[in-house]
Parts: C-alpha cells; sequence; structure tokens
C-alpha cells in the first residue's frame, strides 16, 4: 500500500509568523508530488508540481521544496496572513495517473 | 475560462434511490478523474476516464458505481440504490494530458447526504 502522511494534522500560528508543514511520500515508484490549498466549500486549488529532487517552487509567499530520495516535501509559508487559513494537501502519483492524497494539514492564521 | 464545473452541488437522498453526479471539465480537458472525500478521510481516488472511455476504475467500488463520459456532455458518476454509507463528498477533477505532471484541477464538490 503507497501511503502519503501529512503532518501535523492541524497547526495554529499567530499572523506574521512563518511555518511549515511536511508530506512524507514512498520513494519507490515516485513520479510527482502535487500541493494543493483547500479552503472550506470551495475547490482545492493547485499550487505546486514538483517531481527533481532538490527542486524548490515558489508562489508568492509560499514556497515548497522536494527530496526524492528520502520521501518528503515541506511547503513553507513565509509572514502569515488570515487568508492562509485552509487546509493543504499533498498528493503524489506512483507510476500511474490518480493521485494518492494525504489526509491535509488544516492551518489557522489567529490575527 | 471556466473551471472545473460540478452539480448539482448538494444531494439529499433517500436509501434505495439513485445519484446522478456531473461534471464538467475545463475547456480543452479530455482527461477526467473522480475522487470521493467520506467523514473523517482524505481524499481517494474512484475512477478515471477519457471522452468515451473508462481508462482506471479500480477504486470503484464493484457494485452499484458507475461512471461515464460521453462524447458530448459532462461526465456522470452514478450510484444506485444508495445506501447510508455513500454519504460523501464526490469531486471531480480534469487535466489536459495524463502526464503525472499535469496538474488535476478540481471542481468544488457534490455533497450526497443519504436519509
Amino acid at each position: 500500500i503507497l501511503n502519503v502522511e501529512q503532518s501535523p494534522q492541524s497547526l495554529h500560528v499567530q499572523e506574521g509568523d512563518s511555518t511549515n508543514f511536511t508530506c512524507s511520500f514512498p520513494s519507490s515508484n515516485f513520479y510527482a508530488l502535487h500541493w494543493y490549498r483547500w479552503e472550506t466549500a470551495k475547490s482545492p486549488e493547485a499550487l505546486f508540481v514538483m517531481t527533481l529532487n532538490g527542486d524548490e517552487k515558489k508562489k508568492g509567499r509560499i514556497s515548497a521544496t522536494l527530496n526524492t530520495k528520502e520521501g518528503y516535501s515541506y511547503l513553507y509559508i513565509k509572514g502569515s496572513q488570515p487568508e492562509d487559513s485552509a487546509t493543504y494537501l499533498c498528493a503524489s502519483n506512483f507510476g500511474n495517473e490518480k493521485l494518492t492524497f494525504g489526509t491535509g494539514t488544516r492551518l489557522t492564521i489567529i490575527p | 475560462n471556466a473551471g472545473v464545473m460540478q452539480n448539482p452541488r448538494h444531494l439529499v437522498r433517500r436509501r434505495g434511490q439513485e445519484a446522478r453526479l456531473r461534471c464538467s471539465p475545463m475547456k480543452g480537458h479530455s482527461h477526467v478523474y473522480w475522487y470521493r472525500q467520506l467523514p473523517e478521510e482524505g481524499l481517494k481516488f474512484m475512477v478515471y476516464l477519457q471522452k468515451e472511455n473508462i481508462i482506471d476504475e479500480s477504486g470503484m467500488p464493484k457494485e452499484r458505481f458507475s461512471a461515464e463520459f460521453p462524447k458530448e456532455g459532462p461526465s456522470i458518476l452514478r450510484i444506485q440504490q444508495v445506501v447510508r454509507g455513500d454519504s460523501a463528498a464526490y469531486f471531480c477533477a480534469s487535466s489536459l494530458t495524463v502526464a503525472s505532471t499535469d496538474t488535476q484541477y478540481f471542481g468544488p464538490g457534490t455533497r450526497l447526504t443519504v436519509l
């Protein structure tokens, strides 16, 4: 069974602070790692697709890194804002088209 | 350019009835995926379709569930004789290609409640 794990499950961060969380996946059969941002009652919004070991992607205050050899990715948010409150999902392809999702990290920014 | 559309957003059915969930992919996308989120669980893959073909249905329950993506019109996920355990959020996604590096764009989901 190929599982994708995310930690922590939930996180409360003071506005203005930076934060990060983890996505772990089996390094064998790895093809790509996807990060999504999901606000309640909305569609999951694609953030990044990462494939190469050592890859780093950035979108505004959000960035992500990838280590395919040890099987993890970090998502960083710099200077958290209230609008960053959401569930952050990671998912991986293992040699096919279907995404295997983690259960997400629920981020709450405290004003 | 409209995103992935799903309807209805909320659907209530009594046990034994049929549920039909519709998904219109993004314009130009011919790859459609259905995922299900059961209460307190993550998104789980159900089925992958291209126009008029089911490519991978390894995540779909063997009975009562079916999916189609006709040449014209939306993709349909059909659940016959619904039971309480079918209550979940059903999400559709679409992509331009089937490459694992291609982004799957998600719709807002249909929340099915079975009474």
